[in-house]
């Protein structure tokens, strides 16, 4: 069965700190993409990358950064968390060159104090 | 730009009723359309999907048609079930194109 997993379902932290979202696929998908999930918004697209070492902004890259050292893994990283970035941190992957079918990982419910 | 508007919810129906959740796009070319539902507490999953104009797209009784001329793809069940309360979102994909361009969602609540 295919999977993506995030690090964590609930993740508390404080204004200012450096925050780390994790994001692991077993399926040996070329792409892997970070979505923010806002009520009334819809999902948008933060970053994302079809190659190791490779990225691409997406619609609202400010605020975030993105590493992928390794092809199963994709981290979104928020240098100076802020409260405005309180929200659920969808993570996906598809295999190129099919961006279209996109599996999802459960999330990640982040609050910001 | 591209974009995807939906019915407004939460949309709320008894088992058995029938569904139908209203979805239009703007877009130039010829996009992809989707369907993705996302149960509670758990991610995102492709319920169904339509690539050209007149397409249907079906799964799990569900079904979506491309309709180009009135630049739609609505969703419809003709008796929904407990078990599809969740929330679906509408997408899009132009030819070409890496990125998904979503709806803003639409919760389903099914009352027994």
């Amino acid at each position: 069965d295919v999977k993506v997993t995030q690090s964590s379902r609930y993740l508390v932290k404080r204004t200012g700190e450096k925050v780390f979202l994790e994001c692991v696929q077993d399926m040996d998908h070329e792409n892997m993409f970070w979505y923010r999930q806002d009520p009334g918004l819809g999902l948008r697209l933060i970053y994302f990358s079809y190659d190791v070492k490779m990225k691409e902004k997406g619609d609202i890259p400010e605020g975030y950064s993105v590493s992928r050292e390794k092809k199963e893994r994709f981290s979104l990283i928020l240098e100076s968390a802020s409260t405005n970035q309180t929200s659920m941190y969808l993570c996906a992957s598809s295999l190129f060159p099919d961006y279209n079918e996109q599996f999802f990982g459960p999330g990640t419910r982040l609050t910001v104090l | 730009g591209d974009s995807v508007t939906q019915m407004e919810g939460p949309v709320t129906l008894s088992e058995e009723a029938f569904l139908t959740i209203n979805c239009t796009y703007t877009a130039t070319g010829y996009p992809s359309l989707f369907w993705y539902v996302q149960y509670p507490g758990e991610g995102l999953q492709l319920l169904l999907k339509a690539t050209k104009a007149d397409d249907k797209g079906s799964n799990k009784g569900f079904e979506a048609t491309y309709r180009k001329e009135t630049t739609s793809f609505h969703l419809e069940k003709g008796s929904v079930q407990v078990s599809d309360s969740a929330v679906y979102f509408c997408a899009l994909v132009k030819q070409g194109a890496q990125k998904l361009v979503f709806g803003q969602g639409t919760r389903l609540t099914i009352n027994p």
